[in-house]
């Protein structure tokens, strides 16, 4: 099945600064990846997603990036805000079996003002 | 957006005893899920809610321990039997498919169970 890893576990970050999160994924078959913020107490919520036939999609300070070819995708945050610390969870999809997505460990992120 | 709910919000149970979870969407969905995650953890799916038919396990889930119900297409209900320690857990549900948008996928605010 389907594999996805996560880096960092937790990354730190001032006010201001760029974030990046990593994530690979095992299986060629998978075609739509999914970012999750869930702050502490709170229900995972979807803020990015991209499918595979894109390779880059922004929504304001939020950027994912996808190498198909070496099957993994980033997460970009720019100009932190202390209202970005949250965790952050990467997710995939494999074709045929939308809805069953298989998740990575997640990355605490801090914004220090 | 969608409002999607969960009942009860949390418990706390004595080990043994079973619980059954609540989860509601104010308009149709296509798909149903639920997920386990467990404290300081990453998601795990549980199973597929299918309307009208038996619920699609993932490994390591079975019927017996984890029965799923899902009557409708704005209703599904996740019992956790015979609970131990173990079993101590946020379940969520999650749902795909609001305003014929398929592939995103929107969770509930999930159940915080505590087994003593």
């Amino acid at each position: 099945g389907e594999n996805v890893e996560q880096h960092p576990s937790t990354l730190s970050v001032q006010e201001g600064d760029s974030a990046v999160i990593k994530c690979t994924y095992s299986d060629s078959a998978s075609n739509y990846f999914p970012w999750y913020k869930q702050e502490l107490g709170k229900r995972p919520q979807l803020i990015i997603d991209i499918r595979s036939n894109v390779g880059e999609k922004k929504d304001q300070r939020i950027a994912v990036t996808l190498n198909k070819t070496a099957k993994h995708f980033s997460l970009h945050i720019t100009e932190t805000q202390p209202e970005d610390s949250a965790v952050y969870f990467c997710a995939a999809s494999m074709i045929g079996s939308w809805g069953k997505l298989q998740f990575g460990a997640g990355t605490q992120v801090v914004v220090t003002p | 957006s969608a409002v999607i709910s969960q009942k009860p919000s949390r418990d706390i149970c004595q080990r043994g005893t079973s619980l059954t979870i609540q989860c509601q969407v104010d308009s149709q969905v296509t798909m149903m899920f639920w997920y386990r995650q467990q404290p300081g953890q990453s998601l795990t799916l549980i199973a597929t809610a299918n309307q009208g038919s038996e619920a699609t396990y993932e490994s390591g889930f079975v019927i017996d321990k984890f029965p799923i119900s899902r009557p409708n297409l704005t209703f599904s209900t996740l019992t956790v039997s015979n609970m131990s320690p173990e079993d101590s857990s946020i379940y969520l549900c999650s749902v795909e498919g609001l305003a014929g948008v398929y592939n995103e996928q929107f969770f509930g605010p999930g159940t915080r169970l505590t087994v003593l």
